[in-house]
């Protein structure tokens, strides 16, 4: 099946500061992927579409400035936490189709954020 | 826009009993229905889909059921093992892959040896 790669795995970083996460796919590309955050014990919750060479398209109550995406290009999108808070530690998990006209989505392994 | 609601939270079953997770769904033009298995800090894994022109699917020890009508979907696990343990997630979008689905909280399943 199709392989989506996140890096890193884990991720430690001081309050104040910012932390980038990149999300691949290996063997297909997407001009499309999604953006979510999960809590623990809770379900998936999108974050944002993040468009290959277009703005993403953030959910409601979801920062922009805070929450920077960027998909430039067609196997690559990047999710920068700005200024993190203890807050903001979660696990990040992204995903995409590997074709927009089927239905699958494919996961990342996911990025375990701890804010200190 | 679309809700979809997930019972139990929590399952606990014997090796070797069933296991049914059920969903609603609030969209009526949903037609395409995934249920992912995800273990402890791991990716979620597509485990078997329905879309709405087909009843019922089954694959191995996995079936899932849809009622279009009703607007619920299940998912039944027969003969469990402990390696079933996991929280399994329903989710409900438009077909296509450009096409959010949306989340059911999660079932944590625990199948006692």
């Amino acid at each position: 099946g199709a392989v989506v790669s996140q890096h890193p795995s884990r991720v430690i970083c001081k309050s104040g500061t910012s932390v980038k996460i990149e999300c691949r796919s290996l063997d297909f590309q997407a001009t499309t992927m999604f953006w979510y955050r999960q809590f623990p014990k809770q379900s998936l919750m999108l974050m944002a579409t993040s468009n290959e060479g277009s703005k993403a398209t953030y959910e409601q109550g979801v920062e922009k400035d805070k929450f920077l995406i960027n998909h430039a290009s067609l196997t690559l999108s990047t999710l920068t936490v700005t200024s993190a808070h203890p807050e903001d530690s979660s696990f990040y998990i992204c995903s995409a189709p590997r074709d927009p006209s089927r239905d699958e989505q494919y996961f990342g392994p996911g990025t375990r954020l701890t804010v200190t | 826009g679309e809700n979809v609601e997930q019972h139990p939270s929590t399952l606990s079953v014997q090796e070797g009993d069933s296991a049914v997770i059920k969903c609603t769904y609030s969209d009526s033009a949903s037609n395409y229905f995934p249920w992912y298995k995800q273990e402890l800090g791991k990716r979620p894994q597509l485990i078997i889909d329905i879309r709405s022109n087909v009843g019922e699917k089954k694959d191995q020890r996995i079936a899932v059921t849809l009622n279009k009508t009703a607007k619920h979907f299940s998912l039944h696990i027969t003969e469990t093992q402990p390696e079933d343990s996991a929280v399994y997630f329903c989710a409900a979008s438009l077909s296509g892959g450009s096409y959010i689905p949306t989340f059911g909280r999660g079932t944590s399943l625990i199948v006692h040896p």
